[in-house]
Order: C-alpha cells, then structure tokens, then sequence
C-alpha cells in the first residue's frame, strides 16, 4: 500500500525558514517524481515544486522560485522542501504527491494528509 | 504560467442529475488536462487524464472531452458520493497549474 506521510509543518515568523519531509512507503520510491501541492486557507489547490525521481531535474512555481528548494532522498525514500524568506501568503497545507506513472506525466495518483504551515508573526 | 479557469464556482445539484463542470486553460494544453476530486478531510483523487483515460476504480459515470483550451467534466448521474469540489490540472507546461475549482454541492 502507498502511503506518503509528512512532517515539519508549524508556526514560523515571516522571514524565518522551515524543512518539510515526505516519508514514502509500498512503491519504488526512486522510479518516480515527486511534487508538493499546497492549499491555503479558504483556497485552491496550488503546486509548489516537482522533482524528477532521479533527483537531477527540479521545477518551481514562479511565488516560490528562489525561497523554496525541494529535494529527495532515495536512500531513505524521503521528499523534502526546504522552505526560506517565508512569507504570510506561504500560509497553507502542504500536501507531498507520487507521479501516476514512471514516465514522469506530472499527475499525481497518491497524496498524503498534508502538514499545516503557518506563517505570522 | 498558464491559467485555468474553472466554471462555475458551485454546482447546486440534485442526485441523479447530470453534472457538467468546464474548465479552461488560457494557451492551448492539448490533451494534457486531469481531473480531481476533493472532499472535505480527504486527499485529492484523480479521476481522469490525457484523452479520457480514468484513472483506476473511477466509475464510468464519470467522463470528460474537449482539448486546446476548453475542456468538461460530465457526471452522467450523481450519486450521494460525488458531492465534492473537482479541481482541473493542467500537466502540459511547467509550472503545473490547476483551477481554482467547482464545488458540486447539493440541492
């Protein structure tokens, strides 16, 4: 069974950073990209970031281009986004997403339960 | 980045009744548009991408056409599950953008 789970969410001033992490569970984790959609309050669904399964290739959002860099770890089958400069409008629920298919088609097929990011002072 | 715009906001709906959600993109996307289902408490679940293709346990009720800019979601005859909110995404350009949705609630 797939499961994604996240961590690292919280209560962050403006400006301050944060490191979100995606735990993956039940598929190859290295055969597939990866994404974080987040959804702030009140909001649509909005992506953030994608990363290739390898590693090698990284897309991001123009809101959040140069403040936030995602990563992986597929020793440990582990997503990250490294969230910095933060700013109010980065107030969402963060969601970490599994590509549908090995050839990258960027729709995603499994999402975890998100963890919440707050930010204010 | 492309927008897509989705229309309407809310969809007032009776069961049995047939849903049709549009969604438009504002450059052409081909046939590279998904769609999403989203309740309350509950991750997004994909229902259908590229030329028709439904993902996995998706019933038959639910289909879509179209492709460039204009695209539809039709429910053939909601059931007391489908009342939710379903997002478009579009997977053709970088950055990925989806619409900012349509709440089928009901009447």
């Amino acid at each position: 069974e797939v499961q994604l789970l996240e961590s690292g969410g919280g209560l962050v001033q403006p400006g301050g950073s944060l490191r979100l992490s995606c735990a993956a569970s039940g598929f190859t984790f290295s055969n597939y990209a990866m994404t974080w959609v987040r959804q702030a309050p009140g909001k649509g669904l909005e992506w953030v970031s994608g990363i290739s399964g390898s590693g090698d290739s990284t897309e991001y959002a123009d809101s959040v281009k140069g403040r936030f860099t995602i990563s992986r770890d597929n020793s440990k089958n582990t997503l990250f986004l490294q969230m910095n400069s933060l700013r109010a409008e980065d107030t969402a629920v963060y969601y970490c997403a599994k590509d549908l298919s090995q050839l990258e088609l960027r729709l995603f097929d499994y999402w975890g339960q998100g963890t919440l990011v707050t930010v204010s002072s | 980045e492309i927008v897509m715009t989705q229309s309407p906001a809310t969809l007032s709906m009776s069961p049995g009744e047939r849903a049709t959600l549009s969604c438009r993109a504002s450059q052409s996307v081909g046939r590279n548009l998904a769609w999403y289902q989203r309740k309350p408490g509950q991750a997004p679940r994909l229902l259908i991408y590229g030329a028709s293709t439904r993902a996995t346990g998706i019933p038959a009720r639910f289909s879509d056409s179209g492709s460039g800019t204009e695209f539809t979601l039709t429910i053939s005859s909601l059931q007391s599950e489908d009342f939710a909110v379903y997002y478009c995404q579009q997977y053709n350009n970088w950055p990925l953008t989806f619409g900012g949705g349509t709440k089928v609630e009901i009447k």
